[in-house]
């Protein structure tokens, strides 16, 4: 039973087309957080949500954007993306505060052609 | 200082060993400290995790060490299994900042039959 499900699993992208990856839970959780993890590295936070209030990481592009319409549904648009813009995205919830375990989904493969 | 350094970056043991990751911060501001386990095309999942009031923690085979002073953690895998292959990933985050976590780099572990 999935309870952060990031779709799709996969996807390609041209150079420079906007794309939209979506992350929805069933966790009821406050915090959803996008993370960009490129092969080998660790995952990087770019930004996330406390139920409404969005919080961007400092060197977060500005080509990366998110929106959170919900509670389940969180989507994060690359607006032009570049080839260095190939990585995993990774989508997590938490109930937020302290010491709370954070739940990931399997990612989002993003090539970009 | 937000960082958290991992080491080492590879790890290659024989079945039945202890292998033994490290990882060190400078925020003493951080007070929760979890360990995920990686596996290939996944998303990370939570192995274990310790609180600063904790020395140590035991969850099956997998013990976390704690040095408060020190500011250094560590993970201890007991009795290693080729299916504990993977890649680890120690964390921290800061309970008042909306439990993000910061992470360290990753080790990659291989346990060989």
């Amino acid at each position: 039973d999935a309870m952060v499900i990031q779709n799709p699993r996969y996807q390609v992208t041209q150079f420079g087309k906007p794309v939209t990856l979506s992350c929805s839970q069933t966790l009821n959780h406050n915090v959803m957080y996008w993370y960009q993890q490129k092969s080998s590295q660790a995952p990087k936070l770019l930004f996330h949500y406390y139920d409404k209030d969005f919080n961007n990481e400092a060197d977060t592009p500005d080509n990366f954007q998110s929106r959170r319409p919900n509670t389940s549904f969180c989507f994060l648009d690359i607006r032009s993306p570049g080839l260095g813009d190939a990585a995993m995205y990774l989508c997590a919830t938490s109930r937020g505060g302290a010491n709370t375990e954070a739940f990931f989904g399997q990612g989002t493969r993003l090539t970009v052609v | 200082q937000q960082q958290v350094k991992q080491s080492p970056q590879s790890l290659i043991v024989q079945k039945g060993g202890i292998p033994i990751i490290n990882c060190a911060y400078e925020n003493t501001a951080f007070d929760y400290f979890p360990w995920y386990q990686q596996f290939p095309g996944k998303g990370p999942a939570l192995l274990i995790a310790i609180r600063p009031d904790v020395s140590e923690k035991k969850e099956g085979r997998f013990t976390i060490s704690f040095n408060k002073s020190a500011k250094q953690f560590s993970l201890h895998i007991m009795d290693s299994q080729p299916g504990d292959s993977a890649t680890y990933f120690c964390a921290a985050s800061d309970s008042g900042n909306t439990g993000k976590l910061i992470f360290g780099q990753g080790t990659t572990l291989q346990v060989k039959p």
